[in-house]
């Protein structure tokens, strides 16, 4: 079946630190989402990337659809502790609108 | 901000107990998702459902059932609650489509005694 690989399972990085997470897949996606979740709440959607090689920014985010269509990155820049949470890669086929999840990275920030 | 909205967000029940959650969005969305989640885990679909009067079985089993019988409104019901039920389950909708985000309420942390 289609899976996303994210590693590590968790990430410690110091406040003003970059960031960088992968998401690599063997399988040939079209449509890549990122997402966060902080504790006992429901994911919220941080970027979409729509075409292979697209580079998109949201503030101190920024992600990549891989020229490959088989794996995407986030980079956080300059962190800050409300980074702190769970970042989640997501992808949709175009064989159909079911979306695949990744297994999420924890991120913990130290002030 | 999506508006997607779930109750209760916390709920303890004995065993047996019929339990119904609420999932409603007022975004107009024909697609709706349930989805279950352990703490700290990943995403698992359990159910999903096109439109009205549309629903289909996610990857994940379960012993939930959902109905659809408003575009706003996708209910997920446990008929006899079993501790093995105890998770978060997350509600989500997305435009009609192929590959719209979804986006997700703040889910239901369900603890079965």
């Amino acid at each position: 079946g289609q899976q996303l690989n994210q590693s590590p399972q968790s990430m410690f990085i110091q406040e003003g630190e970059d960031v960088s997470m992968n998401c690599t897949s063997s399988s040939i996606f079209n449509t890549w989402l990122w997402y966060k979740q902080d504790p006992g709440e429901g994911p919220v959607l941080l970027i979409a990337l729509y075409k292979a090689g697209e580079l998109t920014s949201n503030g101190r985010l920024t992600a990549q659809f891989g020229i490959t269509r088989k794996d995407s990155f986030l980079n956080i820049s300059a962190s800050i502790p409300s980074d702190v949470g769970i970042y989640f890669c997501a992808a949709f086929t175009g064989a159909n609108s079911k979306l695949t999840f990744g297994k999420g990275i924890t991120l913990s920030v130290r002030p | 901000e999506a508006d997607i909205y779930q109750t209760p967000r916390y709920l303890v029940i004995g065993t047996g107990k019929k339990i119904t959650l609420e999932c409603s969005q007022t975004m107009g969305h024909d697609k709706m998702y349930w989805y279950q989640q352990d703490p700290g885990m990943e995403l698992h679909l359990i159910h999903y459902s096109y439109g009205v009067n549309s629903t289909e079985k996610g990857d994940l089993s379960s012993e939930s059932t959902v109905s659809r019988i408003r575009t706003e409104h996708f209910p997920l019901t446990l008929e006899s609650a079993r501790p093995s039920h105890t998770s978060q389950y997350l509600c989500a909708s997305s435009e009609g489509g192929r590959a719209q985000p979804q986006h997700f309420g703040d889910g239901t942390r369900l603890s079965i005694l």
